[in-house]
């Protein structure tokens, strides 16, 4: 199946730090990008649509001015979360669909960046 | 009320035994229909899709009931690797491309 990379996998960084994690599609391209969060035994949670050559969108509650999403390739969206705090502590998944997409059309899905924040 | 929900179970079965469980999702209008499996401090992996006629895979079978607002998922001859949580998920607008996830049903074998 398609292949979906994430990095960094895992961050430990303290209360205030800016985090940069990217998602690229490895074996196809991806107009479209999803990022969710994730925290301990909850569902995963859409944070944004990021779109290829234009502004993310990004789901009720989500501050975008402290997610800052980046689609700058039909193979690249990074996830920038500024100022981090410990609540922000998480896990990070993005996924891509192939460029084809379509009502049946899957989400793959990177393997996640865990963020603790101290 | 939540647009996916699930029993989060766990449950537990012995090596061998049939489980299944449902998951009932809130909006009429949802169009398409997965479970996926997730293992524990991993990415969420495709199952399989769920078709209006319902659809089998190997050991899995998957079912859809549109009436009723619900969808589920039977695992026959359980392996210990089928131990994992299971996922719901359903798309509720066509052409957008967004998922909507249950919690997960946790199940457990045992051997």
């Amino acid at each position: 199946g398609a292949v979906v990379s994430q990095h960094p996998s895992w961050v430990i960084c303290k209360s205030g730090t800016s985090v940069k994690i990217e998602c690229r599609s490895l074996d196809f391209q991806a107009t479209t990008m999803f990022w969710y969060r994730q925290f301990p035994k909850q569902s995963l949670m859409l944070m944004a649509t990021s779109n290829e050559g234009s502004k993310a969108t990004y789901e009720q509650g989500v501050e975008k001015d402290k997610f800052l999403i980046n689609h700058a390739s039909l193979t690249l969206s990074t996830l920038t979360v500024t100022s981090a705090h410990p609540e922000d502590s998480s896990f990070y998944i993005c996924s891509a669909s192939p460029l084809a997409g379509g009502l049946w059309e899957t989400q793959y899905f990177g393997p996640g960046t865990r963020l603790l924040v101290l | 009320r939540k647009e996916v929900e699930q029993d989060p179970g766990p449950f537990n079965v012995p090596e061998g035994a049939t489980v299944a469980f449902n998951c009932t999702y809130s909006n009429s209008a949802s169009q398409s229909f997965f479970w996926y499996r997730q293992d524990c401090r991993k990415e969420p992996k495709l199952l399989m899709s769920v078709y209006s006629s319902g659809n089998e895979d190997g050991r899995f079978t998957a079912q859809l009931n549109r009436a009723s607002q619900y969808i589920s998922l039977l695992i026959r001859d359980s392996k210990l690797s089928d131990s994992a949580t299971y996922l719901c998920v359903v798309r509720t607008r066509s052409n957008d491309y967004k998922l909507s996830f249950g919690a997960g049903t946790t199940v457990t074998v045992r051997a």
